[in-house]
């Protein structure tokens, strides 16, 4: 079965650069979702989009902005870069329409600002 | 708002024996209570969730957990630990459609 897809899978950066990751949600999913794992840490929700339209924000950065296209997949864009960003991001998709909404995860995309 | 408390950072049993991972939750409004696995430098994969269906809920792997309402818990068990059971183990809560909120998760280590 289809899963979610995330890419990169690993990105470096510098301080006070971009990166951009990326998403592509389940077939027929319509809903994602952005976390942000930090080391040893417990993943933080950011940011969530339903049908193209933001759905629910949590402890996302204002350098941090994300959106989500008319194909359903997912951008965030994070800019002036800190060290603190480094992180494994998460993109989890679900089908709103669903019995039990379970959102399902992509592998991940480590980010690592130097 | 909603939180989860899982007690216990790290989980230490033989081979064979009892996995015990215990979840409680804080939630306002009726809860979605999910078990998800994180294995070194990979995603998170789900293992089980409750939806307000049967209490007791199997999952993959010969994990379940039960939802106790009256405790405000949902315990991760499985019978008999097998190595390959170790890893890190996150309790989340959600009210439907909404953020996971996940607990500090615990990290399970199967002796030999």
């Amino acid at each position: 079965a289809a899963g979610v897809i995330q890419s990169p899978r690993h990105l470096i950066k510098e301080k006070r650069e971009t990166a951009t990751l990326k998403c592509y949600p389940i077939p027929r999913h319509d809903t994602v979702y952005w976390y942000q794992q930090g080391p040893g840490q417990d993943p933080q929700f950011l940011i969530s989009f339903y049908e193209k339209m933001q759905s629910d924000k949590g402890s996302i950065p204002d350098r941090f902005s994300a959106q989500q296209f008319s194909d359903y997949h997912s951008e965030l864009n994070m800019s002036s870069l800190e060290l603190g960003d480094s992180a494994l991001y998460f993109c989890a998709s679900t089908n709103s329409r669903g019995s039990t909404d379970t959102q399902y995860f992509g592998p991940g995309t480590r980010l690592t600002v130097l | 708002a909603q939180s989860v408390t899982q007690l216990g950072s790290h989980v230490s049993v033989s081979e064979g024996a009892l996995v015990l991972l215990r979840c409680n939750y804080s939630s306002s409004v009726p809860p979605y209570l999910f078990w998800y696995v994180q294995y070194p430098n990979q995603g998170l994969q789900l293992l089980l969730k409750y939806t307000s269906a049967a209490t007791l809920v199997k999952g993959i792997n010969g994990f379940e957990a039960e939802f106790k309402k009256s405790e405000t818990s949902f315990h991760l068990t499985k019978p008999s630990a097998h190595m390959s059971d170790a890893a890190e183990y996150f309790c989340a809560v959600s009210d439907r459609r909404n953020k996971l909120v996940f607990g500090a998760g615990t990290i399970l280590r199967v002796k030999s």
